[in-house]
């Protein structure tokens, strides 16, 4: 069974700050690892999808990492916005199956 | 384009009755995921459908629970009968099976009293 660990499990910052978001899972022999977001009441916000044969992947402030003999990818967040406060998933993907870790919750200050 | 579908988006029900929650997913989607979230357990995947026939059903928790997908644009989950531990957040998401990055729903927040 696919286990999901996300650090850190909250994070405040200033505005303007970087960000940067750790998860890291148990079984290697992922298809591909999605982050999402969830703002409070509301559904998942696919943010990046990565395949498991690429390293990265960007999309404007956003920049996904993977490095899946390890079991690890990073989101990068650069220069926070206040309207980035929301909690970040991430959901490595064996087949069909997504499975997912807690979660981050970040608090961007403004 | 709209993206995934579901209603109600609140439904408040009393312990014993039957619940129906609707989705429909991204036209020309051919997968479709129904998931429960809760503080305790977090995300959690109950069912998945491909071309409307389920495949995995492993994570619907027990026989109170059932899902349907009559055609490519419509699926159902049902609890019958309702009990309070049902009270949580429950997502539809679709995706392309090629590509299987999953879109969300809005989700039902589902209390039982």
């Amino acid at each position: 069974k696919q286990e999901v660990t996300q650090i850190p499990a909250a994070l405040s910052v200033p505005e303007g700050e970087n960000l940067v978001l750790n998860c890291s899972f148990t079984d290697s022999a992922i298809y591909n690892l999605q982050w999402f977001r969830q703002d409070p009441g509301k559904g998942l916000t696919s943010l990046l999808l990565i395949q498991s044969s690429q390293r990265e992947q960007t999309s404007g402030r956003l920049n996904a990492s993977l490095d899946k003999s390890s079991g690890r990818s990073t989101l990068y967040i650069a220069a926070s916005q206040p309207g980035d406060s929301a909690t970040y998933l991430c959901a490595p993907a064996n087949d069909y199956k997504l499975s997912f870790g807690a979660g981050t919750t970040v608090t961007v200050r403004a | 384009d709209a993206g995934v579908i579901q209603s109600p988006r609140h439904e408040v029900t009393e312990m014993g009755q039957e619940v129906t929650l609707r989705c429909k997913p991204i036209s020309g989607h051919n997968s479709l995921f129904w998931y429960r979230q809760t503080m305790m357990r977090g995300l959690e995947l109950l069912i998945y459908f491909n071309n409307n026939v389920p495949i995995d059903d492993s994570g619907m928790p027990e026989d109170r629970f059932s899902a349907k997908m009559p055609n490519a644009s419509f699926s159902t989950l049902k609890i019958q009968p309702s009990e309070p531990r049902d009270s949580a957040v429950y997502f539809c998401a679709s995706s392309l099976s090629t590509t299987y990055e999953q879109y969300f729903g809005p989700g039902t927040r589902l209390t039982v009293t």
